[in-house]
């Protein structure tokens, strides 16, 4: 195993367009995050799932973004309407319950224009 | 809101021991105290986290005050490749989410 995979690395998309994420996480995995990261600010949780659940969403996710985790592995993160200001690096993050540390990938970098 | 306060930049020579400090004077009991870095362009990685006892690991170590109320990690002989955001989070570890909570982070720049 390789660690968190995500997919696209970079999207470039117009504004209005929709986008769809993926995360893979480590396999062992149960635990799900995304994050969303402006530039020189730090993570920003948006959601998380245990197994298939969605468990929590931030305020920060709006009704234009939609998270699934459909049989507890792999993840896609939606943008629909997408906006000038969703424009960031998304992150997710993988971890075992009870356990400290999470491991992130390497991102998925939305320039919106 | 972020728990932690720590200084948004510090310089370190290279070779030289980096010691990053973090404040959490208001961390509860059940919380730890977890370090993770971030290298320009990539997600952030996990360094080591503890309760209340110091720790240490291949990347670092952890030295947290008897009140639990500060901490500093310790990369023991920084190299230019440790150049990155250190970010200090407080956090329970239980089975509640750990939706962890990221402040500004300390800019750590290692120089030759």
């Amino acid at each position: 195993d390789t660690g968190v995979s995500q997919d696209p690395r970079h999207k470039i998309t117009k504004r209005g367009q929709n986008v769809t994420f993926r995360c893979d996480p480590i396999s062992e995995h149960n635990r799900l995050y995304w994050y969303r990261q402006t530039l020189g600010q730090g993570p920003e949780f948006l959601t998380y799932f245990q197994n298939e659940a969605q468990l929590e969403k931030s305020r920060l996710l709006s009704d234009r973004f939609s998270a699934e985790r459909p049989k507890g592995s792999f993840s896609t993160l939606e943008i629909q309407r997408t906006e000038q200001g969703d424009s960031a690096m998304y992150l997710c993050a993988s971890s075992l319950a009870w356990i400290g540390g999470y491991t992130f990938g390497s991102g998925t970098r939305l320039t919106v224009v | 809101d972020a728990k932690t306060t720590q200084p948004p930049s510090m310089d370190c020579a290279e070779g030289r021991a980096a010691n990053l400090p973090c404040n959490h004077s208001t961390i509860s009991g059940n919380e730890y105290v977890y370090w993770y870095r971030q290298i320009h362009s990539q997600g952030p990685q996990y360094i080591i986290h503890g309760l209340k006892n110091n720790e240490t690991n291949e990347m670092a170590s952890l030295i947290i005050t008897e009140d639990r109320k500060s901490s500093t990690l310790i990369l023991p002989h920084a190299t230019l490749r440790d150049t990155a955001v250190y970010y200090c989070i407080v956090d329970a570890n239980n089975n509640a989410g750990n939706m962890l909570t990221f402040g500004g982070g300390t800019r750590l720049m290692v120089k030759p």
